[in-house]
């Protein structure tokens, strides 16, 4: 596809089940983010992957986070034991490079509600 | 205090009306950005600037490097440029730069 791609759109889980969220950044684009918005909020940086370097975790709030990238490609965040305070849109955006200089474009998000 | 604020958080302007959305922030960045997003949740990227001004349609943004401020301005206002405008800046880490720091945006409904 010719945008950032997210799946699911929706999810709805009860706490303390894990669950998946996938992003498929466009072709090309080395840097890949993962945000977070919850409901009323701003957005949260939550990881950065770029390249083959070791990605930027600093954005994750807790351990029962974690994110994945192969290569250039896919990437999938995946939380641990959800909890009600996960409940937010998770949003992922690419760039064609990492570095502040470059625009990023961003998925239609994955709505994620914790019952 | 946060890293990049905006203001006003909410503006109701009647269409045809000039508009404009002040950024302010208080660390070093390499970059600025003015992002849009529309209910549903789908967020657009309108403009990146490091310097002066861009433009694009109707939409103008400007920074100050100095004063560390940034402004979008739209003119000729729609009721389709109703959304939530925000703000976000890539900092600066020693050359690394990358995540973005965002605003908490500004409501924006423009009345026909």
């Amino acid at each position: 596809g010719a945008g950032v791609s997210q799946s699911p759109s929706n999810k709805v889980t009860e706490k303390g089940k894990d669950v998946e969220l996938r992003c498929d950044p466009i072709s090309g684009h080395t840097a890949l983010y993962w945000y977070r918005q919850r409901l009323g909020q701003g957005l949260e940086f939550l990881i950065y992957f770029q390249g083959n370097s070791a990605p930027d975790k600093s954005g994750l709030p807790s351990d029962r986070f974690s994110a994945e990238r192969t290569g250039e490609s896919v990437s999938t965040l995946t939380i641990q034991r959800t909890q009600q305070e996960d409940s937010a849109v998770y949003l992922c955006a690419s760039s064609y490079r990492g570095g502040g200089n470059q625009p990023q474009h961003f998925g239609d998000g994955t709505r994620l509600s914790i019952l | 205090k946060n890293e990049v604020e905006q203001s006003p958080q909410n503006l109701t302007a009647q269409e045809g009306e000039f508009i404009t959305i002040n950024c302010s922030y208080s660390v070093g960045i390499s970059a600025l950005h003015w992002l849009q997003q529309h209910p549903g949740g789908g967020i657009v990227s309108l403009f990146m600037l490091s310097s002066g001004k861009k433009k694009h349609g109707r939409l103008i943004a400007t920074i100050n490097i100095q004063e560390k401020h940034s402004s979008l301005h739209i003119t000729a206002s729609h009721p389709r440029d109703s959304a939530v405008y925000i703000c976000a800046v890539s900092m600066n880490y020693g050359g690394a730069t990358n995540k973005l720091i965002f605003g908490t945006g500004t409501l924006l409904a423009v009345q026909p």
